[in-house]
């Protein structure tokens, strides 16, 4: 079974600042990664997704994540956040054989003025 | 037409009611699922719908009926709830295939009295 962690519940960060948000995953065959947004009182919307191919994926909102098979990461960047990206933000490894999407336990970004 | 559709946005109930949640999508997709949402933690599937067929249940209770009418239409029918029950309950759709990623609605947010 797959697995997903997100290391750290919540990260805070001033406007305008860099940003990375950690996640790491746990398979022994190829898996599909995704990362999505939730604002308050909201569903879960896409940002991006790894199915093969460049390890640099780019998604929306100036948000980019890089692959590495090695140390099984899928970590998302973003270098220069706004207010308007405080959200939680969810990694999510995909199960090949039965479409299941495995959630890690979310990010909650701050970002500050 | 790129979304999910969730109705109602808002639901209190109380634990004698029945009542239903619903969800529509118009993109071809033939896979649809229900999630459970608490507050500040992940999305837990509870239910997956597969051309209509259920093929995934999550060990949920029985008080949780679902029912997939047609391609584009999934419900969630909530009899006897108990308090605990209350969540955001999250409707996704895919394509099915493999590394397909999901479309989320923006939930219903259920409150059981």
């Amino acid at each position: 079974a797959q697995s997903v962690t997100q290391l750290d519940s919540q990260v805070p960060v001033f406007e305008e600042a860099p940003v990375e948000l950690r996640c790491n995953y746990s398979s022994s065959v190829s898996v599909y990664l995704f990362w999505y947004v939730q604002y308050p009182n909201q569903g879960l919307q896409l940002l991006l997704k790894y199915l093969s191919g460049s390890t640099l994926v780019k998604g929306i909102n100036g948000f980019e994540a890089e692959f590495n098979k090695s140390q099984t990461s899928f970590h998302l960047r973003k270098p220069s956040v706004h207010i308007s990206d405080t959200a939680e933000y969810f990694c999510a490894v995909s199960d090949p054989d039965f479409n299941k999407f495995y959630f890690g336990s979310g990010t909650k970004l701050n970002v500050k003025p | 037409d790129t979304e999910v559709t969730q109705t109602p946005k808002h639901l209190v109930m109380g634990m004698t009611n029945k009542k239903s949640l619903k969800c529509e999508q118009h993109m071809g997709h033939r896979a649809m699922y229900w999630y459970k949402q608490k507050a500040k933690k992940p999305p837990e599937l509870m239910f997956v719908y597969s051309y209509e067929k259920l093929s995934i249940n999550e060990s949920v209770p029985s008080r949780f009926s679902p029912e997939c009418p047609n391609s584009s239409l999934l419900n969630l029918h909530l009899h006897a709830l108990q308090p605990e029950d209350s969540a955001l309950y999250l409707c996704a759709s895919s394509q099915g295939v493999i590394g397909g990623g999901y479309t989320f609605g923006s939930g219903t947010r259920l409150t059981v009295v």
